[in-house]
């Protein structure tokens, strides 16, 4: 059984287009981490979200924090070549130590020029 | 920002042998790091927690005496698979966490015929 079910597993844009990426879950959390990994690389860290309903920005990076704290989204507007990569989000229950992450299998996107 | 190493990137093997993992913490002192494993298209899988100077704690499912974790100095965690099989293959990945942040290595193939 999967925790954390992201949506959509691929996905395929031009350049200059929006796309938004889903992490749902039936269980709370205390935090939620977005992760960006490379082929051959370990994960790259972009945000934490911690509280329910929170919004944090990175350039062109909207990540947002379901109220519930069960959920989260990551959008991108104007995409660009260099966005391409495994987006993974991660999900820390109460009480975990830092490591004890549950990961989403991850949305591989790919954007064309 | 901190910098995690892994080696070997990859390793291909006979089965029944064994092959070491190792996992190093280049400008930063870590007590605790954190293997996880990753099948094609699934989710990184917490393995074990790895603990300086003491025994590692293991996830729920994961053979103690077939991934040996040996973490003897405050930057070496190694993960030993013991007697490996086919079904061993896959990318193994460790992290180190410095300031409430997950730095993770760049993975380990591997590859048993």
């Amino acid at each position: 059984t999967q925790l954390l079910e992201q949506s959509p597993q691929f996905l395929s844009i031009q350049e200059g287009e929006n796309l938004t990426v889903y992490c749902n879950s039936s269980s709370v959390f205390s935090s939620l981490q977005w992760y960006r990994q490379e082929p051959g690389e370990g994960p790259v860290l972009l945000v934490t979200v911690v509280t329910g309903g929170e919004v944090k920005k990175l350039k062109r990076l909207t990540f947002q924090f379901g109220d519930a704290r069960k959920d989260s989204s990551l959008h991108i507007t104007a995409a660009q070549p260099g966005d391409t990569g495994l987006y993974l989000c991660a999900g820390a229950g109460r009480g975990s130590t830092l490591g004890r992450l549950y990961f989403g299998r991850g949305t591989q996107l790919t954007v064309w020029p | 920002g901190a910098v995690v190493s892994q080696h070997p990137s990859w390793v291909i093997c006979k089965s029944g042998t064994s092959v070491k993992i190792e996992c190093r913490s280049l400008d930063f002192q870590a007590t605790t790091m954190f293997w996880y494993r990753q099948f094609p298209k699934q989710s990184l899988m917490l393995m074990a927690t790895s603990n300086e100077g003491s025994k590692a704690t293991y996830e729920q499912g994961v053979e103690k005496d077939k991934f040996l974790i040996n973490h003897a100095s405050l930057t070496l965690s190694t993960l030993t698979v013991t007697s490996a099989h086919p079904e061993d293959s896959s990318f193994y990945i460790c992290s180190a966490p410095l300031n409430e942040k997950l730095f993770f290595g760049s993975g380990t193939q591997l590859s048993v015929l």
